[in-house]
């Protein structure tokens, strides 16, 4: 079982649309969870990091259920400029030095 | 402010050929990172350093050296390269440990053949 899972998608959906992605971690002992943004053949940054209370950004809003091992991405009122992978990250606890896991993305696709 | 650069953007390589993947931030991160991203894949880290001074291996460190020059760059090695060395590499630098916003350099695509 992969650390991180996600629905690759594509998820296709027209502007001004709601969308939600979700991903699974294993490590129940997990600790900072974050979203980040790949464009295409671009590098990863960072969309927002991923509370336990919940937390929002603008149209972003990020939930994290740690009895179920999961964090979700809800996207409001689409843009096309929302079209992109979304990478789902989280980092393990380990002893000393943590490392952060990446999923392998959910890729947006906004139309007109 | 530059953030974290990385050369060249673009390589292809023979079998058994070596190179050096060259990485700088100007951030004054202490932590920088290498990760290899291949389709279908996330990205993996290679090395990383949690400080100037100090080396570790990721989960898929086997045909690559590192080296943090300075506390502004870390470069990658490819000894003799392999055509599953293919990928995208990206380098990135942290303010302390990865509980922290990683920022990610452009990117090399380098192609074995």
């Amino acid at each position: 079982r992969k650390e991180v899972e996600q629905d690759p998608g594509p998820f296709n959906v027209p502007e001004g649309a709601t969308v939600a992605f979700n991903c699974t971690y294993s490590n129940s002992a997990s600790q900072s969870f974050f979203w980040y943004r790949q464009d295409c053949r671009k590098e990863p940054k960072l969309l927002m990091s991923v509370y336990s209370s919940g937390n929002e950004d603008g149209r972003f809003t990020a939930q994290l259920n740690r009895a179920s091992q999961y964090i979700s991405l809800l996207i409001r009122d689409s843009k096309l400029s929302d079209s992109a992978t979304y990478l789902c990250v989280v980092s393990p606890m380990n002893t000393g030095f943590q490392k952060l896991v990446f999923g392998t993305g959910t890729r947006l696709l906004v139309s007109p | 402010n530059a953030g974290v650069t990385q050369t060249p953007k673009f390589q292809v390589l023979k079998t058994g050929q070596s190179m050096t993947l060259q990485c700088a931030q100007d951030m004054n991160h202490n932590s920088m990172y290498w990760y290899r991203q291949d389709p279908g894949m996330g990205l993996r880290l290679i090395y990383y350093s949690a400080s100037e001074g100090t080396t570790d291996k990721g989960e898929v460190p086997n045909g690559y050296n590192v080296s943090r020059l300075n506390k502004r760059e870390f470069s990658l090695r490819l000894e003799s390269a392999a055509p599953s060395q293919t990928s995208v590499y990206f380098c990135a630098s942290s303010a302390q440990g990865p509980s922290y916003e990683q920022y990610f350099g452009p990117g090399t695509r380098l192609t074995v053949t």
